[in-house]
């Protein structure tokens, strides 16, 4: 089936740097998204990005993240300062435009770990 | 806000045994609801979903009916297989390309013979 790419799998960085999380998403897919899940806990919504837009953004989305797909290239999710809090597993997820394609396709994950 | 309510954290299962995993949902307006399956080390894949009260989704065997007057979409599997060991992942979505919202999953696990 379609296939979500995310790289890396794994980064560690120190607290107060700056991470790029990488995404590249099913090639005719138009809606884009960011997921954060702290280990054990429930998947949580961060941001959804269309047309070179933030559509929609939750509480987790703070000031110091941002999102962009410059010329179609990687969906990025960007970290700057990074924080202890950050530390989670972030997945990315795309879907088609039409109505019939409402299932978002995931990506097997980044692990973050800030330290 | 949305929320989306799965009881049980975990279910241990004999082969072949009859799985029911608990889902309920409370929404502003009438959202589209899904079932997603998370393998160890990967992203949730799709499992199905259904956008209209009555409406059955189904996909390898799991089935889940639409039900508006429950608020619920229940995971069903008549015989379970040990290739079924995952997390499963009840969600919901309440518009156009809207963010998912989902529960806080249930792990399906083998018990030993």
């Amino acid at each position: 089936g379609p296939k979500v790419l995310q790289i890396p799998s794994h980064q560690i960085i120190d607290m107060g740097q700056m991470v790029t999380l990488n995404c590249d998403p099913v090639s005719n897919h138009l809606y884009f998204y960011w997921y954060k899940q702290i280990l054990g806990q429930q998947m949580e919504f961060l941001v959804n990005f269309y047309n070179g837009k933030v559509m929609e953004k939750s509480k987790l989305f703070k000031d110091q993240f941002s999102v962009e797909r410059p010329d179609g290239s990687y969906f990025t999710l960007k970290i700057q300062p990074t924080a202890l809090e950050d530390s989670a597993v972030y997945f990315c997820a795309s879907r088609r435009l039409d109505w019939g394609g409402a299932e978002q396709f995931f990506g097997p994950g980044t692990r973050l770990t800030v330290l | 806000g949305d929320s989306v309510t799965q009881t049980e954290g975990q279910v241990a299962l004999s082969e072949e045994d009859f799985l029911t995993i608990h889902c309920n949902y409370s929404a502003s307006g009438y959202p589209a609801l899904f079932w997603y399956v998370q393998y160890p080390g990967e992203g949730p894949q799709f499992l199905f979903r259904a956008s209209r009260d009555k409406e059955k989704g189904s996909s390898r065997g799991f089935e889940a009916t639409y039900d508006k007057g429950t608020t619920s979409f229940h995971l069903r599997k008549a015989s379970v297989q040990e290739s079924d060991s995952a997390v499963y992942y009840c969600a919901l979505c309440t518009g156009f390309a809207s963010a998912l919202t989902f529960g806080s999953g249930t792990k399906v696990i083998p018990c030993l013979p």
